[in-house]
């Protein structure tokens, strides 16, 4: 069965503490990993699309990495507008996206 | 330029009532899904379109009925609503069958 174990739960930073976020999956054919944002009462916001290990994809003070059994997403110097969940998706061949349950990050000032 | 578009967006209903749920985006998309959201369970999907004419079932599609009315509007009815349907509804869009979702901005049913 296709599994996606977002840790930790939660985290809390200082603004310009640099962390990172996991996501490890065990899904046979992947075929893409995704990384979503989630702000309180909102949506979930794509933020990047990791196809192969070894790839990486920044976006201002995020970078999304991948291997052959998880993902990073490391925040280097967050600021408190960097808070919300943060979601890992992955697509495998001929099926849909399987969700984490998704990490709450709180960056205070 | 809305995106996607979901009614209403709070709604509170008894056991045993129906409704529907109105999703429509405005990006031309050819795919659009259904997914619930709760606490400790992630999201999970509940029915998806692929293209205008086509529906499939999802991970947890019973209960539930969908339908693609045309390219833009893809709705979601309950036809007797249970309190294990309380949760939060999203509706998503696609270009094509790919991961790259753009999301609603949810929908919030309770079910007494």
């Amino acid at each position: 069965e296709d599994q996606v174990t977002q840790s930790p739960e939660a985290l809390r930073l200082q603004e310009g503490e640099s962390s990172s976020l996991n996501c490890s999956y065990t899904v046979s054919g992947l075929r893409g990993l995704f990384w979503y944002r989630q702000d309180p009462g909102k949506g979930p916001e794509f933020l990047f699309t990791l196809y192969s290990a070894g790839e990486e994809k920044e976006k201002e003070r995020l970078k999304a990495t991948l291997t052959k059994k998880e993902s990073f997403l490391h925040i280097t110097a967050p600021k408190p507008e960097d808070s919300a969940t943060y979601l890992c998706a992955v697509e495998k061949s001929g099926s849909r996206l399987t969700f984490g349950e998704g990490t709450q990050l709180t960056v205070n000032p | 330029n809305a995106g996607v578009t979901q009614t209403p967006k709070f709604q509170v209903l008894k056991t045993g009532q129906s409704m529907t749920l109105q999703c429509a985006q405005d990006m031309n998309h050819n795919s659009m899904y259904w997914y619930r959201q709760d606490p400790g369970m992630g999201l999970r999907l509940i029915y998806y379109s692929a293209s205008e004419g086509t529906t499939d079932k999802g991970e947890v599609p019973n209960g539930y009925n969908v339908s693609r009315l045309n390219k833009r509007e893809f709705s979601l009815r309950l036809e007797s609503a249970a309190p294990s349907q309380t949760s939060v509804y999203f509706c998503a869009s696609a270009v094509s069958d790919t991961g790259e979702l753009f999301f609603g901005e949810g929908s919030r049913l309770t079910v007494l």
